[in-house]
């Protein structure tokens, strides 16, 4: 049963447009949402994160959208660059930030020169 | 930024043999560490968490005798795969964090090719 989802196993975007991650999850009890960013053969890096009392987090390119009523999230690249392509995964926890965090399987994103 | 490292980046070991692996905070104090599996093309998949100081906790699945977990200190917790088989050959990544930190930080992942 998988908690968080994230339907697009890859997407393909034109440098300097947007990106749109889409993200899913099942689970009312979480409350703390983040997005990691993964090279092959790399440990994943944090991007952002997004607490459920908030609709909206940005930082730089970044910016993480919630919609707890629909249970989605979504993370925006403004514009993006070859440099981002990575797979991007989405993050969930409950209760205090630092809990175990389920990951969703990750989207894989090439940013087109 | 919070720094994570892990040691051995890659290791190719012989089926029966028992393989460590180092998980380091190196800026700040982890009071729990967060063991994770990767196979090709999946996502993470979490093993145990440790807590410095006290037994691991293992994921349903996760054999706690084959995946030996210590947390001796703030700043180190090792893995432990024993009497290692190929199916064990996988990306092993671990993750810290603090209750300063609001995020989990993690190391670089090692690849373990158990032959």
């Amino acid at each position: 049963d998988q908690q968080v989802k994230q339907n697009s196993p890859s997407l393909s975007v034109q440098e300097g447009r947007i990106s749109i991650l889409n993200c899913d999850y099942t689970n009312s009890m979480f409350d703390y949402f983040l997005w990691y960013k993964k090279y092959p053969a790399e440990g994943p890096t944090f991007l952002i994160s997004i607490s459920s009392i908030k609709d909206k987090n940005e930082d730089g390119r970044f910016t993480v959208f919630l919609n707890k009523s629909a249970k989605h999230l979504s993370l925006h690249i403004v514009p993006s660059q070859p440099g981002d392509s990575a797979v991007y995964f989405c993050a969930a926890s409950g209760g205090t930030s630092y809990d175990k965090v389920i990951f969703g399987p990750g989207t894989s994103l090439s940013v087109i020169p | 930024g919070a720094v994570v490292s892990q040691h051995p980046s890659w290791v190719i070991c012989k089926s029966g043999t028992s393989v460590k692996i180092e998980c380091r905070s190196l800026d700040f104090q982890a009071t729990t560490m967060f063991w994770y599996r990767q196979f090709p093309k999946q996502s993470l998949m979490l093993m145990a968490t440790s807590n410095e100081g006290s037994k691991a906790t293992y994921e349903q699945g996760v054999e706690k005798d084959k995946f030996l977990i210590n947390h001796a200190s703030l700043t180190l917790s090792t893995l432990t795969v024993t009497s290692a088989h190929p199916e064990d050959s996988s990306f092993y990544i671990c993750s810290a964090s603090s209750r300063r930190l609001h995020e989990q930080y993690f190391g670089p992942g090692t690849r373990l090719t158990v032959t």
